[in-house]
Parts: C-alpha cells; structure tokens; sequence
C-alpha cells in the first residue's frame, strides 16, 4: 500500500527566508502532485510532476522529483506572507499498481509566513 | 470553463435526515471523485466514478450513497449519518482514471452532522 510522508508538518518562516517541504512515498511511483489548501477552502493544483528529475517552477515555489530516492521536494524562495497555507503532496501508484485514479495524500504541511 | 461546482457549500443535518451533495463539471472529464476531509487532516478518497461506472469504493458505509447520473453529475446521498461523519466532502474530476491525470477540486461542502 503506497504511503505518503511529508515533513516538517509545521513550517513557520519569516517573509524573505528559503526553506524546503519533503515529500517521501513509499512504493514504486513516477507521479507526484502538489496542492495548496486555504483555510476553509479546496485544493489548488500547484504542480504535476511526471518524471524523474523533473522540476517545475511557479513563481516563488519550485517542485523536483527524484523517483530513485522516491522523494519530492517543494522549496519556497523568498517567502511572503500571501504563501502561508497547507501544503499537500500526494501520489498515484506505479507501475504494477491499481492507480484507477486513486490519490494518497501526504498529511500535509502547514506553513505560516511572519513579517 | 475549469471549475467544478459543488452545492451546498454549507450543510447541517441531524442523524435521521435525507440529504443529497451535488457535484457538477463541464470539462468533458470522464472521472470524478468523492473525498472526505477532516479538519487539519489530509483528504480521504471514498468513491470514484470511470465513464459514469463506480470503480472504487474505499469500504465507505452504506449511509453514504454515490450516483452518478451523467458524466457531468456526480451525487453523495447521505442518510442516517453520525456525528463522526461531520467535515468537509471535496469532489474532484480528472479527465481518465490515469496515473498522469490531474484532479481539479470544487471548494467542498461543510458538513455538520448534529
């Protein structure tokens, strides 16, 4: 059963600071995903990342995946306030696996940006 | 249009109510998702619906009822609920069931169960 595992699960950062989330899973996976969550609020998409090596940037976050070590990270540039929120990452089953458009969520971490 | 539009956004119910979510999209994706988030906790999967047929239930109990009536709707009916059952239902779609998809989120129903 695949599992997802992030830390910190607690990220308090000062505005202009760089830190980075990580994201491990636990079985056979080359897809991984970033979400953003807002109090109250649903899931933004932030990143779909297919392949190994693969990095993708969106203004102050940039997300990697290195499928060989099976982790993910997302690190945060420059932090401002406007990013504190949930972070999720979460994957889909590899090769082998039953994906049928099952999503394991990574239990999230909750970052909080100071002046 | 990207969004999936889920109603109510706020629904208080007690334990021997009838009531319904509703979840619509107009993407022209064939797959869609109910999720079940409790506060600070990451989202649950419970159902998911391929081409209008269930092709997962993630053991959810039988209080919780999903239909699909067409590739645009997807319902949860949800009757004789308990006060656990209480947080936030996310639907989702995606276009296939496939490892590359991307799910897009509607903005859920609050739910209270008194």
């Amino acid at each position: 059963e695949l599992k997802v595992e992030q830390n910190p699960l607690f990220l308090s950062m000062q505005e202009g600071k760089n830190y980075t989330i990580y994201c491990n899973y636990s079985t056979t996976s080359d897809r991984l995903y970033w979400y953003r969550q807002d109090p109250g609020k649903s899931l933004e998409s932030l990143f779909v990342l297919l392949s190994n090596g693969a990095v993708k940037q969106e203004g102050r976050l940039m997300a990697s995946l290195d499928t060989k070590a099976r982790l993910s990270t997302l690190h945060i540039t420059a932090a401002v306030h406007d990013l504190s929120a949930t972070y999720f990452c979460a994957s889909k089953e590899g090769a082998g696996g039953t994906s049928y458009g099952k999503l394991t969520f990574g239990q999230g971490t909750i970052l909080t940006v100071h002046p | 249009d990207t969004e999936v539009t889920q109603t109510p956004k706020h629904l208080v119910m007690g334990m021997t109510n009838k009531k319904s979510l509703k979840c619509e999209q107009h993407m022209g994706h064939r797959a869609m998702y109910w999720y079940k988030q409790k506060a600070k906790k990451p989202p649950e999967l419970m159902f998911v619906y391929s081409y209008e047929k269930l092709s997962i239930n993630e053991s959810v109990p039988s209080r919780f009822s999903p239909e699909c009536p067409n590739s645009s709707l997807l319902n949860l009916h949800l009757h004789a609920l308990q006060p656990e059952d209480s947080a936030l239902y996310l639907c989702a779609s995606s276009l296939q069931t496939g490892r590359s998809e991307k799910l897009f989120f509607g903005s859920g129903t609050q739910l209270s169960v008194l």
